[in-house]
Formats: C-alpha cells, structure tokens, sequence
C-alpha cells in the first residue's frame, strides 16, 4: 500500500541549532513529495517540493529537504531554527502526476529561545 | 482578501442536524478538495472534484456530500452530524498542470455535541 510516515510526533530544538523533521514513504514507482507548514489556527501553507532531479530541494524560510530514494526518505531540514519556526509541518507524498496527495501524521516542532 | 475562503470559520451543533461547509476560491483552479483533520491523524481526503461535472470520494466520504456549484464553489454537507466528525475541516485547490501545489483555506472548525 502506498503511504507516508512521519516517525515524530514532536522535535524539539533550540534556537539557533539545526533541526531536521523525518518523513519516510512506501511507494511503487516515482513519487512527489511535498512539505507543508501549518502556523497556529491557519491553513497549511505548501514549503518545497521534489519532482525530479537535484535531491536537494530548497523551499520558504530557509527549509530544505533532501530526497533519498534507497532509504524512501524525504526529511525536512534548516541549518538555524528560529523560534517562528514553531508550527506544525506535514509531509505528503502523491504518486503520479495528478493523483491524490497523500498526508503524514505530521509533526509538532518546538524551537526554544 | 484570501485565495481560498471558507464558511463558516468554527460551528457548534447537535447531533443529527444538517451541516454545510461553504469553500470558494479565486484562484481559478478546475480542481478542489475537502479534507479532514484530526490530532495525530493527518489529513484525510473527504471528497475531491476536478472540474464542475466531476466528484469522486476520497478515503472517509461515509457520511458526507459535496456539490460543486461551479469552478469557483465546492460545499460539503454533513446531512446528519454525529460528535465523531467533530473536526477542523480543510478546502484546497490545486493547479496539477503547473506544480501540483495544494492552496488551502484557513480551515472551518465543527463541534458535534
């Protein structure tokens, strides 16, 4: 079955360090992966995306994510946390062009100062 | 004036009442969806439509509806509300032919008492 993991329920980091947000997939054939980012009480706002080609994809706020297809990985990473990094971030994977977004648990990041 | 709107923003209601969720966007996207949220689930797809003549179910349509009144206007209907669909429900749009990105809207919040 086609699915999207993501193992961490919460991360916690402190300011200035850096932080990655684990995603993992089950896929047969090429996926999409995508991150989203969810501020308190708002919609997801979509962050990076891999298609094809480079494996790391750079987004918004300084959020970059690498993919890795022999371990089906696809984690979330910024060199230097910010507070207002503080949010909740969801990995979803589609697998064709056009097919359905499929969503992760998602995970709750806490940057302390 | 955001891309994605929706109505109501939080609704509290009984059991068994008749609920509708209004969602409209000026993005002009042809297609649309409604998602589910819940703590430590994700999100869920409810219902998705790719033009005005198309709707298909997603993974959790049991017990819910939608009608796409036009490109812009996509509603989903809870015909008889019971507490366990008591959740933060989300429209998106999508361009597929450009990037596959989703636009959310900021969500609507249903209580079912």
């Amino acid at each position: 079955a086609q699915s999207v993991a993501q193992p961490e329920d919460q991360v916690n980091v402190a300011e200035g360090n850096p932080l990655t947000v684990k995603c993992t997939y089950s896929v047969s054939g090429n996926p999409y992966l995508f991150w989203y980012v969810q501020y308190p009480n708002r919609g997801l706002q979509f962050l990076l995306k891999y298609i094809t080609g480079d494996n790391l994809v750079k987004g918004s706020y300084g959020f970059e994510a690498e993919f890795n297809k022999s371990q089906t990985s696809f984690h979330l990473k910024k060199p230097s946390a910010l507070v207002s990094d503080s949010a909740l971030y969801f990995c979803a994977v589609r697998f064709n062009q056009g097919g359905k977004l499929i969503f992760g648990q998602g995970t709750e990041l806490s940057v302390k100062p | 004036d955001a891309d994605v709107t929706q109505t109501p923003r939080n609704r509290i209601t009984k059991t068994g009442k008749r609920i509708m969720l209004e969602c409209s966007q000026t993005k002009g996207h042809d297609r649309m969806y409604w998602y589910r949220q819940d703590p430590g689930l994700g999100l869920r797809l409810i219902y998705y439509s790719f033009d005005v003549k198309d709707i298909n179910k997603g993974e959790i349509s049991d017990g819910y509806s939608v009608s796409r009144q036009a490109q812009a206007k996509f509603s989903l209907s809870l015909e008889s509300a019971i507490p366990n669909q008591t959740a933060l429900y989300f429209c998106a749009t999508s361009d597929e032919d450009r990037t596959g990105e989703l636009f959310f809207g900021e969500g609507s919040r249903l209580t079912v008492l």
